[in-house]
């Protein structure tokens, strides 16, 4: 069973903390994905990674940064946390093939006060 | 650029109904590849359904049916005889080929389903 799992499902920080949300899949995929998803918008990619330190700006990378050290976690990084951060992040994998979808996470709930 | 509209926010039925989720796309790329998820209120996507621009043959599967329209860039997801358990966000999303960057995503239709 394929499996995308995110550290946090509820978060909550203070504004000008630090944040890091985990990714980890067990696929093997080449590609994984971190968006963030609000209401009326859909949902938005803010960074995506082909490979191991490999990562492209998605359309939202304003005020995040990611690492990707191995294949199989993706962290997306809050380098000083604001409450327009507040936010549903769904984080996903796929494999290289761009006719496959791609796989979900649960979702991190975050909240910045 | 690429854009999908779903124009329907929030659909309300009553269970037994049947309901069609309408998606409106934009490419001017030939060869793409349409999606629709489900996201229930557990929040995890659920992958339903992909096609890509060469196959115009509708789908059934179940109570699910999928109609694609090229001539209307169109990918509309009817349920029939919807059920409680079908209440959740519906997205439907594009990706163009040769890119494995990303999928452009709908803004996403709230289906309720009354008992």
């Amino acid at each position: 069973d394929v499996k995308v799992t995110q550290s946090s499902r509820y978060l909550v920080k203070r504004t000008g903390e630090k944040v890091f949300l985990e990714c980890v899949q067990d696929m093997d995929h080449e590609n994984m994905f971190w968006y963030r998803q609000d209401p009326g918008l859909g949902l938005r990619l803010i960074y995506f990674s082909y490979d191991v330190k490999m990562k492209e700006k998605g359309d939202i990378p304003e005020g995040y940064s990611v690492s990707r050290e191995k294949k199989e976690r993706f962290s997306l990084i809050l380098e000083s946390a604001s409450t327009n951060q507040t936010s549903m992040y769904l984080c996903a994998s796929s494999p290289m093939t761009n006719y496959n979808e791609q796989f979900f996470g649960p979702g991190t709930r975050l909240t910045v006060l | 650029a690429q854009k999908v509209t779903q124009a329907q926010t929030e659909i309300s039925v009553v269970e037994k109904e049947d309901v069609t989720l309408d998606c409106v796309y934009e490419t001017r790329d030939t060869t793409y590849y349409l999606f629709w998820y489900k996201q229930p209120p557990s929040g995890e996507l659920v992958f339903l359904i992909r096609r890509n621009s060469f196959d115009e043959q509708n789908e059934i599967s179940g109570r699910y049916s999928w109609n694609f329209q090229k001539s209307t860039s169109s990918f509309n997801f009817t349920i029939t005889a919807s059920q409680v358990v079908d209440s959740a966000v519906y997205f439907c999303a594009l990706r163009i080929s040769g890119s494995a960057r990303q999928l452009t995503f709908g803004s996403g239709t709230q289906l309720t389903v009354l008992p």
